[in-house]
């Protein structure tokens, strides 16, 4: 079957750890993006890429780092900067030849305390 | 002033209702406008896009642009329990080389009571 994964569904950490999110694609896609939901506030870019090794900052980079050294994979690391990293994330991505669809995995749950 | 407004509820409806969820956006620059639906705890999926001022039907579901007005809908008809999700309303812009970037309202909790 043809998506995106994010793992694992749910993660915990403490304070102070830096924590990375992966997110995998068999669809061909050029672009990726990272969101970040919160309760009531719709869906934040935090990173994008439209090609590999070259990606962008969204709207809230700061605190957050990606890489893309694979067209299929684009993890997202949440460091000890971020000052509320409790949140559900969402990884998607974009065919180079639509630009509008964006299809999104199924998130990550996770709780910093 | 946010670029796109949408009223986040909750919306709560009996079954068989007929349901209007509605955006407004500031930016006439946007080009696709489009509704996802997402469920409790899962990655939102597309619903529906349109292009043009107008109207866009798709089963139960029908998507309206005002581009004047700078409004869109998403309507609902005979709506089922299965319909109860958060809508999230989202639109594209051109950022560059290819690059379409999406915004999204806050989304609107819809519950379809049986």
């Amino acid at each position: 079957d043809g998506g995106i994964t994010q793992s694992p569904k749910y993660l915990f950490r403490k304070e102070g750890q830096n924590v990375t999110l992966s997110c995998e694609q068999n669809l061909n896609h050029d672009a990726m993006y990272w969101y970040r939901q919160d309760p009531g506030q719709g869906l934040r870019l935090i990173y994008y890429s439209q090609i590999v090794n070259d990606f962008q900052k969204g709207d809230i980079a700061e605190g957050y780092s990606v890489s893309r050294e694979k067209k299929e994979s684009f993890p997202l690391t949440v460091t000890s900067a971020q000052k509320n990293p409790t949140a559900f994330y969402l990884c998607a991505s974009r065919s180079r030849g639509s630009s509008y669809e964006q299809y999104f995995g199924p998130g990550t749950r996770l709780t910093v305390t | 002033q946010k670029e796109v407004e949408q009223d986040p509820g909750p919306l709560s409806v009996p079954e068989g209702a007929i349901v209007s969820l509605n955006c407004t956006y500031s930016n006439s620059a946007f080009q696709y406008f489009m509704w996802y639906r997402q469920y409790s705890r899962k990655g939102p999926e597309l619903l529906m896009y349109t292009y043009s001022s107008g109207n866009k039907e798709d089963g139960r579901f029908t998507a309206q642009v005002d581009k004047s007005s700078k409004y869109i809908s998403l309507f609902i008809r005979d709506s089922q329990p299965s319909d109860s999700a958060t809508y999230l309303c989202a639109m594209t812009i051109p950022s560059g080389a290819g690059s379409y970037q999406l915004t999204f309202g806050k989304g609107t909790k819809l519950s379809v009571i049986p």
